[in-house]
């Protein structure tokens, strides 16, 4: 299955800045998504980032709060814009997994950033 | 509004025995249906998935799905320490690789 390296794995940040999280996976994938966990609760889909093209937004989230790139295949960011402590939660990106012939063996996820805003 | 529901509160068996786990889902439409355990501070790590109706064993897990009912579950057995986590189930509703997640189920395994 995929590997993904996000990082950072925390941070500390204060209320009006900006945070970016990066996600690098070990094989190209078509769609990569970001994900937030609020404290105590389960996982809340913010956005797809397809490859070459502006990434889809769940409702509830827009770009500007939460602008996406997807420069290439394997590779990611979600910038946390004019954060405020609302915000304090953990993001996670997540890929489908394939191995050969292209069998799929689920949705993979990162190892998280756990994001304080003060 | 498509929801996942996971209303059972924390589970706890001793160790050796069964956990079982629930979980419905609204959209009759949904396709594909996961069980990932997540430990705290952690992120979560699949389990297994499930397609059909009927059971998927991996393991000491099985999965059950029932599509008529709008049910899947998920049996832990000869639950051991090291399955102390807390269990969420997600469903692809839509097709296109977009998972929904419920809110999770603790389960604290006794020694």
């Amino acid at each position: 299955s995929a590997v993904i390296s996000q990082k950072p794995s925390r941070d500390i940040c204060q209320r009006g800045t900006s945070l970016t999280i990066q996600c690098q996976v070990d094989s190209q994938v078509t769609m990569m998504f970001w994900y937030r966990q609020q404290p105590g609760q389960s996982l809340t889909l913010i956005a797809t980032a397809n490859q070459g093209s502006e990434a889809t937004y769940e409702s509830g989230f827009v770009i500007d709060k939460f602008p996406i790139s997807r420069p290439n295949l394997t590779f990611s960011t979600l910038t946390v814009s004019n954060m405020s402590p609302e915000d304090s939660s953990i993001y996670l990106c997540s890929v489908e997994s394939q191995g050969d012939l292209s069998r799929f063996y689920g949705y993979t996820f990162g190892s998280g950033t756990r994001l304080t805003v003060v | 509004q498509k929801e996942v529901e996971q209303n059972s509160g924390p589970l706890s068996v001793p160790e050796g025995a069964i956990a079982s786990l629930n979980c419905t889902y609204s959209d009759r439409g949904s396709q594909s249906f996961f069980w990932y355990r997540q430990y705290s501070g952690k992120s979560p790590e699949l389990i297994m998935f499930i397609y059909s109706n009927g059971d998927k064993e991996d393991g000491r897990f099985t999965a059950q799905l029932n599509k008529a009912s709008q049910y899947v579950s998920l049996l832990i057995r000869d639950s051991q320490p090291s399955d102390s986590a807390t269990y969420l189930c997600a469903v692809n509703f839509y097709g296109n690789n977009r998972l929904a997640f419920g809110k999770g189920n603790q389960v604290v395994v006794i020694p």
